[in-house]
């Protein structure tokens, strides 16, 4: 099994441009998220799915689309980058069980600069 | 909704040494709290997690403790070793099942 994987690993992109990462994973699990990664400011939630064809907001939405056509594939869409999108993003799945167990699985990262 | 703040932002010990990170929540409704550990160049991995229905876990060197009146939790590593120093994240899990909120993360140096 690959788990979660992530392309590309680096992107360097010039102001208003736009670009799409993918993220895919193997362990058919229901829920999967984005986050982007700066320094001292952990990780923060741009937006989820929890199944195919549903996608939610989730705390720093703004500048991103995303889709989840297919139950493994997860597309995060930059439509006009700024050089405030510099960051790293990973994404991640999961499959919550009772009790709020939700255990998730990160890809390595995509290594975006705006500039 | 939910915040969670993690302390502190950087901790260097001594290789066999103890190292300690604590966490504060704020959502009394939060009732999952993992720890995750992100090695230089990989994404964030869990190591250990607790529910609030337990005070305390341990799997060999690291343990993880809650303290639910008070609202806080910490990890805790023993005997430190080189493959030790990473980023460390706690979170907490609301009501709703699908999201994790995160803490700013710990960076562990072990020092030889």
């Amino acid at each position: 099994n690959a788990g979660v994987t992530q392309t590309p690993k680096f992107r360097v992109l010039k102001t208003g441009q736009s670009m799409t990462l993918l993220c895919a994973q193997d362990m058919n699990h229901e829920y999967m998220y984005w986050y982007r990664q700066d320094p001292g400011m952990g990780l923060r939630l741009i937006h989820y799915s929890v199944g195919e064809g549903t996608t939610a907001k989730g705390e720093v939405p703004d500048g991103y689309n995303v889709s989840r056509l297919k139950k493994q594939n997860f597309l995060l869409g930059l439509e006009s980058a700024a050089p405030s999108q510099t960051s790293v993003y990973f994404c991640a799945s999961s499959r919550p069980l009772a009790g709020g167990y939700n255990e998730q699985f990160f890809g390595p990262g995509t290594r975006l600069t705006v500039l | 909704g939910e915040n969670v703040e993690q302390h502190p932002s950087t901790l260097s010990v001594q290789e066999g040494d103890s190292a300690v990170i604590k966490c504060t929540y704020s959502d009394s409704a939060s009732n999952y709290f993992p720890w995750y550990k992100q090695e230089l160049g990989k994404g964030p991995q869990l190591i250990i997690d607790i529910r609030s229905n337990v005070g305390e876990k341990k799997d060999q060197r690291i343990a993880v403790t809650l303290n639910k009146t008070a609202k806080h939790f910490s990890l805790h590593i023993t005997e430190t070793q080189p493959e030790d120093s990473a980023v460390y994240f706690c979170a907490a899990s609301p009501d709703s099942n699908y999201q994790l909120i995160w803490g700013a993360g710990t960076k562990l140096i072990i020092k030889p």
